[in-house]
């Protein structure tokens, strides 16, 4: 069975930009969680969806949006990019929601903005 | 309010030695305790997880967890070290939030170095 598979693996933008990332789940998992791991704040979580519907937000300002779609990949969204949202963006992924699903994570997407 | 301690940002052992990686909790139900490990350029892999079953808890490549409520900890351990055990550990609690959300907390992480 794949992983959990995030696209593009790096991205480089500049401040003002806006990126989309992109993270297909392992099959059968109807739900997906997004995080930022920085050096400084370590891993965050920033949002999950399950079954097309935001579930759970961290505390992210609203420039970090997502979405679901009906084949449970998902994306994730941040508008006017700033020097800080570079980090590496983990997506994982469980079959049901939560306490106690096992969260399986993708290999990230490290966002370097310029 | 929930939350995830991991006590030490460092833990280096030589080959061959016990790994002790300490984290402390507090959560208002009952949670969900969760270690992972993240080898350089790598995901997230899962070590292990307690979910109010057995209170020992063992994980992928010889690593182990006990959840001692009394003390609120969810230490993990290893009883030899091998240098591929070289990676950074997060410690992390989950826990459902009524019917429609959960809580999920990692820690700050443990860097384990392994000396030849």
């Amino acid at each position: 069975k794949a992983g959990v598979t995030q696209t593009p693996r790096y991205l480089i933008k500049t401040r003002g930009q806006q990126v989309t990332l992109s993270c297909s789940p392992i099959s059968g998992h109807r739900s997906v969680s997004w995080y930022q791991q920085t050096p400084g704040q370590g891993l965050q979580f920033l949002f999950e969806y399950f079954s097309e519907t935001q579930r759970n937000k961290g505390n992210f300002p609203g420039r970090f949006s997502g979405r679901q779609f009906s084949n449970s990949r998902s994306e994730m969204n941040v508008s006017t990019l700033e020097l800080g949202d570079s980090a590496l963006y983990l997506c994982a992924s469980s079959v049901l929601r939560g306490g106690g699903e096992t969260q399986y994570f993708g290999p990230g997407t490290r966002l370097l903005v310029l | 309010a929930q939350s995830v301690t991991q006590l030490d940002s460092h833990v280096s052992v030589s080959e061959g030695t016990p790994v002790l990686l300490r984290c402390n909790y507090s959560s208002s139900y009952s949670p969900s305790l969760f270690w992972y490990v993240q080898h350089p350029n790598k995901g997230l892999q899962l070590l292990l997880k307690y979910t109010s079953a057995a209170t020992l808890v063992k994980g992928i490549n010889g690593f182990e967890a006990e959840f001692k409520k009394s003390e609120t900890s969810f230490h993990l351990t290893k009883p030899s070290a091998h240098m591929s055990d070289a990676a950074e550990y997060f410690c992390v609690v989950s826990e459902s939030v009524g019917s429609s959300a959960s809580k999920i907390i990692f820690g700050s992480g443990t860097r384990l170095s392994i000396r030849p």
